[in-house]
């Protein structure tokens, strides 16, 4: 199984709601990403987290929050977006480590913020 | 500050031709580069990794280049078909890291 799912597939949130993305993979993989990207834009990087322990964040602001519960789950919660923060927001998962191994996409989900 | 770029938003070509698309990067040492090809409103799929001691890799009509001297990837479709339309994004990433650096992306129209 080479897939990393994304749910839910499309949100539409209020500014004041909070609510959370999933992702889940059963490759095995320790590294998981997420990302957003913004239309005719690239993927950028937002949180990393190696063998379930929170490796990068890029200064996303805290109403973005990132959990890694076990290997293959992660999820983003979400508090007091803002308009701006609509985007597509994509999880990836990869081995992990320092030998160069490719990243594996999920579909997204398309968040709007109103 | 790190920037990288790709030779233009959009390239059209027609079906047979080669396509080259070009990623140039500033200001980074990478320990490899890799390809992702990504279609409206789907994630990217990798499509080829390139390390930094390597100048060519191949794969069935794909090919990508890399010369660090000059801070550029070449990456290359031959026999192009329409099915090969997308946007197609180079990714950079530094020694001993997860971390990975998209670069601005060329959407590739393969018309017949």
């Amino acid at each position: 199984d080479t897939e990393v799912t994304q749910t839910p597939k499309h949100l539409v949130m209020g500014m004041t709601n909070k609510k959370s993305l999933k992702c889940e993979q059963h490759m095995g993989h320790r590294a998981m990403y997420w990302y957003k990207q913004k239309a005719k834009k690239p993927p950028e990087l937002m949180f990393v987290y190696s063998y379930e322990k929170l490796s990068i964040n890029e200064s996303v602001p805290s109403r973005f929050s990132p959990e890694c519960p076990n290997s293959s789950l992660l999820n983003l919660h979400l508090h007091a977006l803002q308009p701006e923060d609509s985007a597509l927001y994509l999880c990836a998962s990869s081995h992990s480590g320092t030998s160069p191994y490719e990243q594996y996409f999920g579909p997204g989900t398309r968040l709007t913020v109103t | 500050s790190q920037k990288i770029e790709q030779n233009s938003e959009a390239l059209n070509i027609q079906e047979g031709k080669t396509a080259t698309l070009t990623c140039n990067y500033t200001n980074y040492s990478p320990a490899y580069l890799q390809w992702y090809r990504q279609d409206p409103g789907r994630g990217p799929v990798f499509l080829l990794l390139i390390r930094e001691n390597e100048k060519e890799k191949r794969k069935e009509r794909l090919k990508v280049t890399f010369d660090t001297t000059l801070k550029q990837s070449l990456f290359h479709i031959t026999a192009s078909q329409p099915a090969d339309s997308a946007t197609y994004l180079c990714a950079l990433v530094g020694y001993n890291t997860d971390k990975l650096i998209f670069g601005t992306g060329t959407r590739l129209q393969v018309f017949p």
